[in-house]
């Protein structure tokens, strides 16, 4: 049984271009969250896609966008990189509420130069 | 505001050492959670607690709801057990939103 996927696994692209970090649930699970975890910070929450809708999101700006298919897989684009986007990026699946359970992805590392 | 503080930052220890690292939050929740981090950046769940006490292993995770503090213990810590620890609470109300704290971390030395 697969638990979360997530890919590319690294990336590098240039100041003001647009970037596309995919996710694929483990599978039985619902809902994604991303998360952003600058070098040595714990993760920020940026959003959670649910039902194909985001259901919550956090204190990042509209450059930050995703989607959610029908699949349950989801999608984190984030629009106009700056060098402050460097990060690793987590996917966290879940069924509904996280007190069922949640795993995460092993990330994807995205440097900006 | 961090709605989660972790300490200490940093831990280095000989092998065999009793460990302890402490979380104390600010928001009231619905459970916390202690999670593993190795170099590689994939996240492991150790324990989520709600109450009282979990043990799993050489791992035990702790929480006092009155005080909002948390504390992961590690005994007869091993060198396999370096990683950068994080607390984490999901708030209540708020449905799934985990706050992370910055993290732990560890290095047991042979």
């Amino acid at each position: 049984d697969a638990g979360v996927t997530q890919s590319p696994t690294h990336l590098i692209k240039t100041r003001g271009q647009q970037v596309t970090l995919r996710c694929s649930p483990k599978s039985g699970h619902d809902t994604v969250s991303w998360y952003q975890q600058a070098l040595g910070q714990g993760p920020q929450f940026i959003f959670q896609y649910y039902e194909e809708e985001e259901r919550q999101r956090g204190n990042f700006p509209d450059r930050f966008s995703g989607h959610q298919f029908p699949n349950y897989s989801s999608e984190l684009n984030v629009n106009a990189l700056l060098l402050g986007d460097s990060a690793l990026y987590l996917c966290a699946s879940s069924w509904g509420s996280i007190y069922s359970g949640y795993t995460f992805g092993s990330g994807t590392r995205l440097t900006v130069v | 505001k961090n709605e989660v503080e972790q300490s200490p930052q940093n831990l280095t220890a000989q092998e065999g050492e009793f460990i302890t690292i402490n979380c104390s939050y600010s928001v009231g929740i619905s459970a916390l959670h202690w999670l593993q981090q190795h170099p590689g950046g994939g996240i492991v769940s150790l324990f989520m607690l709600s109450s009282g006490k979990k043990k799993h292993g050489r791992l035990i995770a702790t929480i006092n709801i009155q005080e909002k503090h948390s504390s992961l213990h590690i005994t007869a810590s091993h060198p396999r057990d370096s990683a950068v620890y994080i607390c984490a609470v999901s708030e209540r109300g708020t449905g799934n939103q985990f706050y992370f704290g910055t993290g732990t971390s560890l290095t047991v030395i042979p």
